[in-house]
């Protein structure tokens, strides 16, 4: 089946750690995402990446860091800078920038 | 500041009903316009992309329409049933890459 997995599901840090979110896709799509989501609030893009090795800032970039060594995987690091890093985030993909968005079922990262 | 704009925010119907949310954008800078389901404990899911002023897209029971000069979208369903029930997201892209989505309209059709 081709689809996208995130994981964890479920992920606890303690203030001042790093932690990576996975996000791996078999669509063979050249565009990913990560969106973060908050109660009340639209989706809001973190970061992007248009094919590998090549990614761009989203609207709240700040605190995190994305790689994409290989076509199939997109992962997400939020940092200690991220302020409030409580969240719910999705990871995306698309096969080229305005097609329709494939969505991974989501990883909620909680900060003890 | 771009903004997408979604109403009601929540809705309860009965099995059986049909019903119908509204999604707004900004007029200009318009790329195209997405429709997705959201189902809980689910990924969301996609529904529609439109591009053109005028359009109007139907799946099953789901339909919509899109007027790009005054900025909406309407999502139609017809004749709602339980497993209707999700949250109901609109994306407006106004560049390659650059969507913006709404907090969503959250639909529970009661049996």
């Amino acid at each position: 089946d081709g689809g996208i997995t995130q994981s964890p599901k479920y992920l606890f840090r303690k203030e001042g750690q790093n932690v990576t979110l996975s996000c791996e896709q078999n669509l063979n799509h050249d565009a990913m995402y990560w969106y973060r989501q908050d109660p009340g609030q639209g989706l809001r893009l973190i970061y992007y990446s248009q094919i590998v090795n090549d990614f761009q800032k989203g609207d709240i970039a700040e605190g995190y860091s994305v790689s994409r060594e290989k076509k199939e995987s997109f992962p997400l690091t939020v940092t200690s800078a991220q302020k409030n890093p409580t969240a719910f985030y999705l990871c995306a993909s698309s096969a080229s920038g305005n097609n329709e968005q494939f969505f991974g079922p989501g990883t909620r990262l909680t900060v003890l | 500041i771009l903004n997408v704009e979604q109403s009601p925010q929540s809705l309860h119907v009965q099995e059986g009903d049909s019903t119908n949310f509204t999604c707004s954008f900004p007029s200009s800078n318009f790329y195209a316009l997405h429709w997705y389901r959201w189902e809980t404990a689910k990924s969301p899911e996609a529904l529609f992309v439109m591009t053109l002023n005028g359009d109007e897209k139907k799946k099953g029971r789901i339909s919509a329409t899109l007027n790009t000069k005054e900025g909406y979208s309407y999502l139609y369903i017809k004749g709602s049933q339980p497993e209707d029930s999700a949250t109901y997201l609109c994306a407006f892209t106004w560049g390659t890459y650059k969507y913006i989505f709404g907090t969503g309209t959250r639909l529970k059709v009661l049996a």
